[in-house]
């Protein structure tokens, strides 16, 4: 089945810190990757996205690299900030029907905690 | 554009009870769904929509019923509260043919 497997939170770290969030999935075909980024009291919102294999998304100096090889789609910042502070849910998007529409397959998210 | 609506933002039921949550959206999106997200557990689907009058199960669905009779609403109802609904819910939408899903501020349902 398909399905997608993030590292444990919650994540601390101090400002200007490097950050890396594993993800890792398992899917028929070729899926579509996403990082959602959830800020406290909010919905979800779109962070980055990624169609096929090797393509790179990015936003907000966040990357994520879609790696078919390993089955992965890492997310990484190169410096944090306390407005980083959020919740991370990797997802892959699997087609169904002929509508060229996804449903999107969570992870269970990541806590990240960023201190001044 | 207002994007994704949802009411109201805080629920509290009392076990058996039914309620509705309500979801809209004005983009014209033709595919709409219903998470719910529980700590530790992502967010799972309960049901979608590829268009008006049409429906379908997600992971999740029972004790959920979903109607769609506008491209604009897309309902959830809960026909007898459970404590194990407990949760929040967030309604989505999408664009045929594009990847991403437009996310709703969510509801906050506690079951007593």
């Amino acid at each position: 089945g398909n399905s997608v497997t993030q590292m444990e939170g919650p994540v601390t770290l101090s400002e200007e810190a490097f950050l890396t969030i594993n993800c890792t999935y398992t899917a028929t075909g070729y899926p579509s990757l996403f990082w959602y980024v959830q800020y406290p009291g909010e919905g979800l919102q779109l962070l980055l996205k990624a169609t096929k294999a090797d393509d790179k998304g990015s936003n907000k100096g966040f990357e994520a690299t879609y790696r078919k090889e390993t089955t992965s789609f890492h997310l990484e910042k190169g410096s944090v900030q306390v407005s980083d502070s959020a919740v991370y849910f990797c997802a892959l998007s699997v087609l169904f029907g002929s509508s060229n529409t996804g449903k999107l397959i969570f992870g269970q998210g990541t806590t990240l905690q960023v201190k001044p | 554009n207002a994007g994704v609506t949802q009411t109201p933002k805080f629920q509290v039921l009392k076990t058996g009870q039914s309620m509705t949550l309500q979801c809209a959206q004005d983009m014209n999106h033709e595919y709409m769904s219903w998470y719910r997200q529980d700590p530790g557990m992502g967010l799972r689907l309960i049901h979608y929509s590829v268009g008006a009058g049409i429906t379908d199960q997600g992971e999740v669905p029972n004790g959920y019923n979903v109607s769609r009779s506008t491209t604009e609403d897309f309902p959830l109802r809960l026909l007898s509260a459970a404590p194990s609904q407990t949760s929040v819910y967030f309604c989505a939408s999408q664009r045929t043919g594009f990847n991403e899903q437009f996310f709703g501020p969510g509801t906050r349902l506690t079951v007593l």
